[in-house]
């Protein structure tokens, strides 16, 4: 069973551009959450997705955004990137989230922004 | 903010010795979990201790988890070089989310 993929990996940007991060969960697992990691803040919620609907958010501003699709892929995006965005951007699946069971993580897409 | 405090920052045992690592929080939970992460990789789930519960146990860890103090210690016993990695408490409040510790950093010497 393939795990949780993230792509880009890696990407370097500038300040000012946006960027589209992608995320495809584990085949059946309907819940995507995404998490910003970085040495300072440690890991940080960005938002939780089940069903197309966004069932939470954490404390980030409106730059960050993010959605799932039909297929339970998920996308989140960070416009006019500014250099605290430079950090690993992850992505967890989980088949339902009443309460949360265990996450399954990609291995991240770490961004810098120069 | 960060839900769970975790201490020791960060630990340096020789193989074969035990490690031991708490973590602390601050609101009622639904359960507490262990993650596992190697430099710069994605987190691994290690352990689920739910809030009934007090202990736990899966192969060379053992969890305990104590509500009325709000805090949970993870044990790893007999550890290995590959053992070394960063780990995280995580709690679930119900809400959609899991809100991480600051994490411990264990070195394993061989």
């Amino acid at each position: 069973k393939a795990g949780v993929t993230q792509t880009p990996r890696y990407l370097i940007k500038t300040r000012g551009q946006q960027v589209t991060l992608s995320c495809s969960p584990i085949s059946g697992h309907r819940s995507v959450s995404w998490y910003q990691q970085t040495p300072g803040q440690g890991l940080q919620f960005l938002f939780e997705y089940f069903s197309e609907t966004q069932r939470n958010k954490g404390n980030f501003p409106g730059r960050f955004s993010g959605r799932q699709f039909s297929n339970s892929r998920s996308e989140m995006n960070v416009s006019t990137l500014e250099l605290g965005d430079s950090a690993l951007y992850l992505c967890a699946s989980s088949r339902d989230r009443g309460s949360t069971g265990e996450l399954f993580f990609g291995e991240g897409s770490r961004l810098t922004v120069l | 903010s960060q839900q769970g405090e975790e201490d020791p920052q960060a630990l340096s045992i020789q193989e074969g010795e035990n490690a031991t690592m708490n973590c602390s929080y601050k609101t009622s939970i639904n359960n507490l979990q262990w993650y596992r992460q190697n430099s710069g990789r994605g987190l691994v789930h290690l352990i689920l201790i739910r809030s009934n519960e007090r202990e736990k146990h899966s192969g060379r860890l053992r969890v305990t988890l104590d509500t009325s103090k709000k805090s949970s210690s993870l044990l790893i016993t007999a550890s290995r070089a590959a053992d070394t990695a960063s780990y995280f408490c995580a709690t679930d409040s119900n809400d959609y989310k899991l809100s991480f510790g600051a994490g411990t950093t264990v070195t394993v010497r061989a």
